[in-house]
C-alpha cells in the first residue's frame, strides 16, 4: 500500500536559521502534497500544499519543493522563529483516495 | 466562524463502556473525516463521509461507527471501548472544491 515517511523523526534548529524538513512517499501516482504544523495538544494546522504538476510552491516564510523523480517532499522554512516548535506532518494522495499521513517531524527551535 | 469543533476534549472509559464523539463544522463543508493518533504514528483515517447522510470506511474502521444525519456533524461512537482505542481523536472537513482538510483541535480518549 502507500506509505508517506519523514526522514528524521526530530529536527533542533538555530533560531533565526533556516529549517528544511523532509519527506519521503512511495506511490508514484501521487498528485497531491500538505504539510501540516501541530503544537502541543492542538490540532494539525495547514501549512501549504502542491500539485504534482508543480515543482515548488512558496508561502510566507516555507516553501515547499516536490522531487517526483526520487518521490521526495521538503518544507523549507526561512528565518525559524520559537513559534515554528510544532511536529511537521506530510501527507499525500492520489486522484480521489483519501490522505495518507506520515508520522512526523519534531522541530525545536533553540534559543 | 469557530471552524470544526470536537466534543468532549477528554474522555475516559471503561472496558465495554459505550460514547459517542461530536464533530461539528460551520464551514458548509461537504467531506467530513475521523481520524486517530498514536504516539509516533501518522494520522489513520477511521470512517469519512462525502456528504450528508453517506459515510464510508477508511483505513482503521474495525470497533466505530459513524452517522452524517445533519450535514454540519459527523458523530463517531464507540459501542463496546477496548484499551486499544485509547488515542487522540481528530476530526476533518473540507471543501468538495479543494482537498485542504481542515481539523479540530481533538479528543483525547483513554480507556482502561
Amino acid at each position: 500500500g502507500e506509505s508517506v515517511g519523514l526522514h528524521l523523526p526530530t529536527l533542533s534548529v538555530q533560531e533565526g536559521d533556516n529549517s528544511i524538513i523532509n519527506c519521503a512517499y512511495s506511490n508514484s501516482a501521487s498528485d497531491y502534497f500538505i504539510w501540516y504544523k501541530q503544537e502541543s495538544g492542538k490540532g494539525p494546522q495547514f501549512i501549504i500544499d502542491i500539485r504534482s504538476n508543480m515543482d515548488k510552491r512558496q508561502g510566507q516564510r516555507v516553501t515547499v519543493l516536490l522531487n517526483k523523480t526520487v518521490k521526495h517532499l521538503s518544507l523549507q522554512i526561512a528565518a525559524t522563529q520559537p513559534g515554528d516548535s510544532a511536529v511537521y506532518f506530510c501527507a499525500s494522495h492520489e486522484g480521489a483516495r483519501q490522505l495518507t499521513f506520515g508520522s512526523g517531524t519534531q522541530l525545536t527551535v533553540l534559543p | 466562524n469557530a471552524g470544526v469543533t470536537q466534543t468532549p476534549k477528554f474522555r475516559v472509559l471503561k472496558t465495554g463502556q459505550s460514547m459517542t464523539l461530536l464533530c461539528a463544522q460551520d464551514m458548509n463543508h461537504e467531506y467530513m473525516y475521523w481520524y486517530r493518533q498514536d504516539p509516533g504514528m501518522g494520522l489513520r483515517l477511521i470512517h469519512y463521509s462525502v456528504g450528508e447522510g453517506t459515510t464510508a470506511k477508511g483505513e482503521v474502521p474495525d470497533g466505530y461507527n459513524v452517522s452524517r444525519l445533519k450535514k454540519q456533524n459527523f458523530l463517531l461512537g464507540l459501542e463496546s471501548a477496548a484499551p486499544s482505542q485509547t488515542s487522540v481523536y481528530f476530526c476533518a472537513s473540507r471543501t468538495g472544491n479543494t482537498d485542504t482538510q481542515y481539523f479540530g483541535p481533538g479528543t483525547r480518549l483513554t480507556v482502561l
